[in-house]
C-alpha cells in the first residue's frame, strides 16, 4: 500500500470548516484513499474513501486532486465533536486480504 | 448487531494469568482483524481472517498470542501468561471482504486490557 504523510497536527475554530491534507505521491492506479478518525478511548471510525473522484458523504468531502498524489478532507462546519485523530490510508480494494496500516495520522483540535 | 461488538470493555489482570477478549463482528461480515494500542501510540495490526482461508498471523507479537474464528463469525484473542506490556486497548474490526466500497473495515469500541 502507498505511504501516505500528513501533518501531525492541526487547529481549527469551531464552526470554521477544517481541511486536513494528505500526500500519497506514490499511489497506484488501483488504490483508494480512506480516511478514518480516532476519537480519545474510541474505535477508529470510517468515514469517507474515493478513487479518483470527490466524493461527499453526511460527514464530510473528500477532495482528491487530478494526478491523485493528495487530496484534502474537509469537514464542513467543525464542532468540538470533531477533536481527534484523523488517518488518510491508501489502500488497494480488491479484497480485504490485508489490514489496513494506520500511520501517525494528523490530532486535529478543534477550538471553541 | 449494528456494530462491532467486543467483551468485556474492561480486563484487570494479574501478570502471568491468561485473557480471552471476545469480538462479535457485524453480521455478514467475512473478513476479521484484531489490532492493539498501546497508550499514546499507534495502531499495531495483530491477525486477520477471511473467510476459510488461514489466517494472516504476521503481526502477533508473540507465541502468547493467539486468535481463532469459529464458523466464520465470533472471534476469541487469546494472551496467554499476560505481561504489563500487553497492556492496551484491543480492537476488533470486520468487513465485507469484497472489492471496492465493500472493503471498508468497521471498528468495535475496544477492550481495555490492564495486566497489574
Amino acid at each position: 500500500d502507498a505511504k501516505t504523510t500528513q501533518p501531525p497536527s492541526m487547529d481549527c475554530a469551531e464552526g470554521r470548516a477544517a481541511n486536513l491534507p494528505c500526500n500519497h505521491s506514490t499511489i497506484s492506479g488501483n488504490e483508494y484513499v480512506y480516511w478514518y478518525r480516532q476519537i480519545h478511548s474510541q474505535g477508529p471510525q470510517y468515514i469517507i474513501h474515493g478513487l479518483k473522484n470527490n466524493e461527499t458523504n453526511e460527514m464530510a468531502s473528500l477532495i482528491i486532486t487530478e494526478d491523485r498524489k493528495s487530496s484534502t478532507l474537509i469537514l464542513p462546519h467543525a464542532t468540538l465533536r470533531d477533536t481527534a485523530v484523523y488517518y488518510c490510508i491508501v489502500r488497494v480494494a480488491d479484497t480485504g486480504r490485508r489490514a489496513l496500516t494506520f500511520g501517525s495520522g494528523t490530532r486535529l483540535q478543534v477550538q471553541p | 448487531g449494528a456494530g462491532v461488538s467486543q467483551s468485556p470493555s474492561n480486563k484487570v489482570t494479574e501478570k502471568g494469568k491468561d485473557v480471552e477478549l471476545r469480538c462479535d463482528p457485524i453480521s455478514g461480515h467475512t473478513a476479521l482483524y484484531w489490532y492493539r494500542q498501546s497508550l499514546g501510540q499507534g495502531l499495531e495490526f495483530l491477525i486477520y481472517f477471511q473467510g476459510n482461508s488461514a489466517p494472516d498471523k504476521s503481526g502477533l507479537p508473540s507465541d502468547r498470542f493467539s486468535a481463532e474464528r469459529t464458523g466464520g463469525s465470533v472471534s476469541t484473542l487469546t494472551i496467554q501468561r499476560t505481561q504489563q506490556e500487553d497492556s492496551a486497548v484491543y480492537l476488533c474490526a470486520s468487513s465485507l471482504g469484497g472489492t471496492g466500497p465493500l472493503n471498508t473495515i468497521y471498528f468495535g469500541e475496544g477492550s481495555w486490557l490492564t495486566v497489574v
